[in-house]
């Protein structure tokens, strides 16, 4: 397996433009996460699914924030509009067994 | 709720020299223990983890962390590092039964150098 799929690796874009980020889990795992990484604040759990469907989004930090997983191959997390503070890396991990597997993340830089 | 602490911010050591990276955690039930690193640029690798069993757990790349419930601690160590080694360290916490949510810590910072 080629392990967590993500999808751009790098972005960059202007204040006010919709940001949308990809994740494909591994195969056979039933939870996938998206989490935040930033200087000030550390790893920050966004929102989790199992089986495809959202079970916790406690995390996402406002309205801006959305994230769906259409199937079990496939998620987006989408921010609109985007800000400079928005600036992070995010990361998608699925998960099985207590144990979860990142992606190497996704590097977004807002203008 | 659970929430993890990484007393060093930032450990330097030299190359071949031991290491320890300190984390206490707090939960009211049991917990699942990990360590995760992360290489500049790369997202996070599992080191090792702590389900059940045996209190001193190895994992890959020679590290091997001890859990001791009474001191709510779980600390990482390798004998002896490499320059490779050079990376952050995420002790991370969850609790059976709550769909393998983890919650981390800060992160150290390790630096070896030559």
């Amino acid at each position: 397996d080629a392990g967590v799929i993500q999808s751009p690796r790098h972005e960059v874009t202007e204040m006010g433009q919709e940001v949308t980020l990809r994740c494909k889990p591994i195969s056979g795992h039933d939870y996938l996460f998206w989490y935040r990484q930033t200087m000030m604040r550390g790893l920050e759990l966004l929102i989790y699914f199992n089986n495809n469907v959202p079970i916790d989004d406690s995390g996402m930090p406002e309205d801006r924030f959305s994230a769906k997983m259409p199937n079990a191959s496939f998620s987006t997390l989408k921010i609109q509009p985007s800000e400079p503070r928005d600036s992070a890396v995010y990361f998608c991990a699925s998960g099985e067994d207590n144990e979860q597997f990142f992606g190497p993340g996704t590097r977004l830089t807002v203008l | 709720a659970q929430s993890v602490t990484q007393l060093d911010s930032q450990v330097p050591v030299f190359e071949e020299a031991p290491v320890e990276l300190r984390c206490n955690y707090s939960s009211s039930v049991s917990v699942y223990l990990f360590w995760y690193v992360q290489y500049p640029n790369q997202g996070l690798q599992l080191l090792l983890k702590y389900l059940s069993g045996s209190t001193l757990v190895k994992g890959i790349n020679g590290f091997e962390a001890e859990f001791n419930k009474s001191q709510t601690s779980f600390h990482l160590r390798k004998p002896s590092v490499h320059i490779s080694d050079t990376a952050e360290y995420f002790c991370a916490v969850s609790e059976p039964h709550n769909d393998y949510k983890l919650s981390f810590g800060a992160g150290t910072t390790v630096t070896v150098r030559a």
